[in-house]
């Protein structure tokens, strides 16, 4: 089915480790970006990509490292793990990069632990 | 910069009555507005979105939003309450002509009781 894919969907790690969470899209959308969504402040953008080889800080970027190599793929890397980043996180992509009316299709969310 | 006020956590009606789900925004340009819907341990799907045009939007499910530019509201309206939409539910703002980067309310959680 066609859609956003994120892996994993549960994680737990202790503080200092590193991970990736993964995000794949094969709706050829230009745009896609990374939210964490926390209790009582909704859904914080973190980074975003307008296509590949192109990302940009949104507005929680720090302890957050993306690229974009292809289309499909746009994973998001934790260098340094802390409670902080304690949070579900969504990644969610749209079809052109160049309107705002664009409706963001979401993924069903990775939901991490930092201890 | 802009910004996305809803007002009220956690919204409890009967089955059948009125919903009403409350959203103020702020932007220094003419945005676009947005509602999604998050059922539990899922993303976000679009509920309705303003665009241009007409202000009172209908969207799935039997919701409907107005935008109300001189009050800066999109407040989502649904006229019979059902059991399977207590959910929680994002308004969110984008500025034309920009990328999608939404900006979104804290969210309300909506509990519909018998």
């Amino acid at each position: 089915n066609a859609g956003v894919t994120q892996t994993p969907k549960f994680q737990v790690l202790k503080t200092g480790q590193s991970m990736t969470l993964q995000c794949a899209q094969d709706m050829n959308h230009e745009y896609m970006s990374w939210y964490r969504q926390d209790p009582g402040m909704g859904l914080r953008l973190i980074h975003y990509s307008v296509g590949a080889g192109i990302t940009d800080q949104g507005e929680v970027p720090n302890g957050y490292n993306v690229s974009r190599s292809t289309t499909e793929d746009f994973p998001l890397r934790l260098l340094s793990a802390a409670p902080s980043q304690t949070s579900v996180y969504f990644c969610a992509s749209s079809y052109s990069r160049n309107s705002g009316a664009n409706v963001l299709t979401f993924g069903a969310g990775s939901r991490l632990t930092v201890l | 910069a802009q910004s996305v006020t809803q007002l009220g956590s956690h919204v409890s009606v009967s089955e059948g009555a009125l919903v009403l789900l409350r959203c103020n925004y702020s932007s220094s340009v003419p945005p676009y507005l947005f509602w999604y819907v998050q059922y539990p341990n899922q993303g976000l799907q679009l509920l309705l979105k303003y665009t241009t045009g007409a202000t009172l939007v209908k969207g799935i499910n039997g919701f409907e939003a107005e935008f109300k530019k001189s009050e800066t509201s999109f407040h989502l309206t649904k006229p019979s309450a059902h059991m399977s939409d207590a959910a929680e539910y994002f308004c969110a703002v984008s500025e034309t002509g920009g990328y999608n980067k939404l900006i979104f309310g804290a969210g309300t959680r909506l509990a519909v009781h018998p």
